[in-house]
């Protein structure tokens, strides 16, 4: 069972459009949830942690469901420099915070 | 803005020679770790280190590889006889402390080849 899983995409969206992703995680003892993007052939870079209550940050919104082992990011008014992959990470449980990453949801916005 | 630094940004070696991969984490994180990315596939977990000693390890990190922190500021990634498959991205990263989640801060990584 893949320990992170999400629609590799793409989504294509006209600039503007509204975007949701999500991810589904197996390990439910999971504590820390995270949303990094990723440009073609760049570092993974921190987008925003996920809390259980859910957090917004200018237009992105994050959402995690504890109990369906599920996390959500919310794109509002996409900007063509949205464009990138979306990585779900979660934390591996015990000691040192290692990161499980998802395979990424390509996002292509166009104008 | 503190930033984590790689070098080189692109390295290319023969099969079976040992390659040294060099990072300057942030400098006042703790937590080291290093990840790699074969093209076209996702981020895997190798190692972290904390402490002057290696606190996690992947199955991926095996007796080919090896980590060090030589100094107060480097810390770097050998990869001993290496093999076409470990050709990926191998990106360091750091984080300040555990409490505050792995709130990791990836290098712009370091391009490995192996032909």
């Amino acid at each position: 069972r893949k320990e992170v899983e999400q629609d590799p995409g793409p989504f294509n969206v006209p600039e503007g459009a509204t975007v949701a992703f999500n991810c589904t995680y197996s390990n439910s003892a999971s504590q820390s949830f995270f949303w990094y993007r990723q440009d073609c052939r760049k570092e993974p870079k921190l987008l925003m942690s996920v809390y259980s209550s859910g957090n917004e940050d200018g237009r992105f919104t994050a959402q995690l469901n504890r109990a369906s082992q599920y996390i959500s990011l919310l794109i509002r008014d996409s900007k063509l420099s949205d464009s990138a992959t979306y990585l779900c990470v979660v934390n591996s449980v015990g000691g040192y915070s290692t990161l499980t990453f998802g395979k990424g949801t390509m996002l292509l916005v166009s104008p | 803005e503190p930033e984590v630094t790689q070098t080189p940004s692109h390295q290319v070696t023969q099969m079976g020679q040992e390659v040294i991969l060099r990072c300057v984490p942030i400098s006042n994180h703790l937590y080291f770790y290093w990840y790699r990315q074969i093209l076209g596939q996702k981020v895997e977990f190798l190692v972290s280190f904390y402490n002057n000693e290696i606190s996690e390890k992947s199955e991926i990190f095996d007796d080919q590889f090896s980590v060090e922190r030589p100094d107060g500021s480097n810390f770097t990634l050998k990869i001993r006889s290496t093999k076409l498959e470990d050709s990926a991205m191998y990106f360091c990263a750091s984080s300040e402390a555990r409490d505050r989640g792995p709130e990791a801060f990836f290098g712009q990584g370091t391009r490995l080849t192996v032909v």
